[in-house]
């Protein structure tokens, strides 16, 4: 399995202002998925980053407000733009290995908007 | 109706009980099959991937009924350390897009 480092753990930003978060992985792994988990619900798949190429983003995700860059095979940010309290989350980077879809995932960055 | 559809929790059960926890899927080329395990504040980790009839790890056992289109989890002789939310996890296709269910949650108390 994968080793999954996320930056910030945690943060309390104000709105109208950005933060960018950063997934580190400890091999190369091709696909990386961007997940949104709001207080008592399950994951919910904000996009798929490959390296590459642009991210795939799901109905309700758009790149203006959610940016994803991915310039090599350990390494992504998700940048949360222009924020409001709705986007208060836990937001998780995931992985799958190349041989296998099971998928692995970072601790998480809970993020609070004031 | 939902992708994934979990059995709606919480589970309370004592000490050494079996508890089973069903999850239904509504796209029959859906491809693998996951339980992950919740817990509080804490990221999802895996617990077993579900292929073909289903497999075993130790007390844990998970089912796959591609015909019905459910899988199952099965925990004999709980814990109190399996107390968690449990999550059914579906890949469909070869999208590689992974729909997750909205968890279990099981209580196991002394």
């Amino acid at each position: 399995s994968a080793v999954i480092s996320q930056k910030p753990s945690r943060d309390i930003c104000q709105r109208g202002t950005s933060l960018t978060i950063q997934c580190q992985v400890d091999s190369q792994v091709t696909m990386m998925f961007w997940y949104r988990q709001q207080p008592g619900q399950s994951l919910t798949l904000i996009a798929t980053a490959n390296q590459g190429s642009e991210a795939t983003y799901e109905s309700g995700f758009v790149i203006d407000k959610f940016p994803i860059s991915r310039p090599n095979l350990t390494f992504s940010t998700l940048t949360v733009s222009n924020m409001s309290p709705e986007d208060s989350s836990i937001y998780l980077c995931s992985v799958t290995g190349d041989s296998s879809y099971e998928q692995y995932f970072g601790p998480g960055t809970r993020l609070t908007v004031t | 109706r939902k992708e994934v559809e979990q059995d709606p929790g919480p589970f309370n059960v004592p000490e050494g009980a079996t508890v089973a926890f069903n999850c239904t899927y509504s796209n029959s080329a859906s491809q693998s099959f996951f339980w992950y395990r919740q817990d509080c504040r804490k990221e999802p980790k895996l617990l077993m991937s579900v292929y073909s009839s289903g497999n075993e790890d130790g007390r844990f056992t998970a089912q796959l009924n591609r015909a019905s289109q459910y899988i199952s989890l099965l925990i004999r002789d709980s814990k109190l350390s399996d107390s968690a939310t449990y999550l059914c996890v579906v890949l469909f296709g070869n999208f590689n897009k992974f729909y997750f269910g909205s968890g279990t949650k099981l209580n196991v108390k002394p």
